[in-house]
């Protein structure tokens, strides 16, 4: 049971690129999100989705895009990379959007650096 | 404006005795209270989780308590091991239905070490 993919591990970008960001999770949950994790300042939630066809803005949303068109899939997208969104990024799901009795599950990360 | 505080940035303990991490919050609409468990390179795994309707629960070696009057918690392990030193984190989930379903609002972390 692979739970919660994240692709590709670490990726350098320039200034003003794009890219998209892979979150793939096999355990049929409803409810993903992405966090993104800054020194001193833990996690901060960026968007999330609580089905397919369903996004919201998270804490952090700008600069940022995503589209859930299945259950397994929750991509992130970087329009114009900025060197403010050097971070290390999580993908996580769950069952349901409950809180604390539906812990969510996380990837292992995504290591970004915008040049 | 930081809803969830963890103060100490790291703590270092000797195997055997106990660890405990603190966390202080803001917002008295938070519902669950967990907390999240790190090693390098790997994401964030699940630990153990207390609602706010309880003052205590407890896994294994694992113990969350939560003192509703004075907005924090805290995380007990007995005994330490070496292979607990990790990054702590403390999250909070706001109240289903008040339109923030199934956010999580981390403290910043904390570093434990247990030496063996």
């Amino acid at each position: 049971n692979a739970g919660v993919t994240q692709t590709p591990k670490f990726q350098v970008l320039k200034t003003g690129q794009s890219m998209t960001l892979q979150c793939a999770q096999d355990m049929n949950h409803e409810y993903m999100s992405w966090y993104r994790q800054d020194p001193g300042m833990g996690l901060r939630l960026i968007h999330y989705s609580v089905g397919a066809g369903i996004t919201d803005q998270g804490e952090v949303p700008n600069g940022y895009n995503v589209s859930r068109s299945t259950t397994e899939d929750f991509p992130l997208r970087l329009l114009s990379a900025a060197p403010s969104q050097t971070s290390v990024y999580f993908c996580a799901s769950s069952r349901r959007a409950g809180g604390g009795n539906q812990p969510q599950h996380f990837g292992d990360g995504t290591r970004l650096s915008i040049l | 404006d930081q809803q969830v505080k963890q103060n100490s940035p790291s703590l270092s303990v000797q195997e055997g005795r106990i660890s405990i991490l603190n966390c202080d919050y803001t917002n008295s609409m938070f519902d669950y209270f967990l907390w999240y468990k790190k090693y390098p390179a790997e994401g964030p795994t699940f630990l153990i989780s207390i609602s706010s309707i309880k003052d205590k629960n407890e896994d294994g070696r694992f113990t969350v308590f939560l003192n509703k009057s004075a907005k924090h918690l805290s995380l007990h392990i007995v005994p330490s091991q070496p292979g607990d030193s990790a990054v702590y984190f403390c999250a909070a989930s706001p109240a289903h239905g008040s339109g923030n379903t199934g956010k999580l609002i981390f403290g910043q972390g904390t570093t434990l070490q247990v030496k063996p």
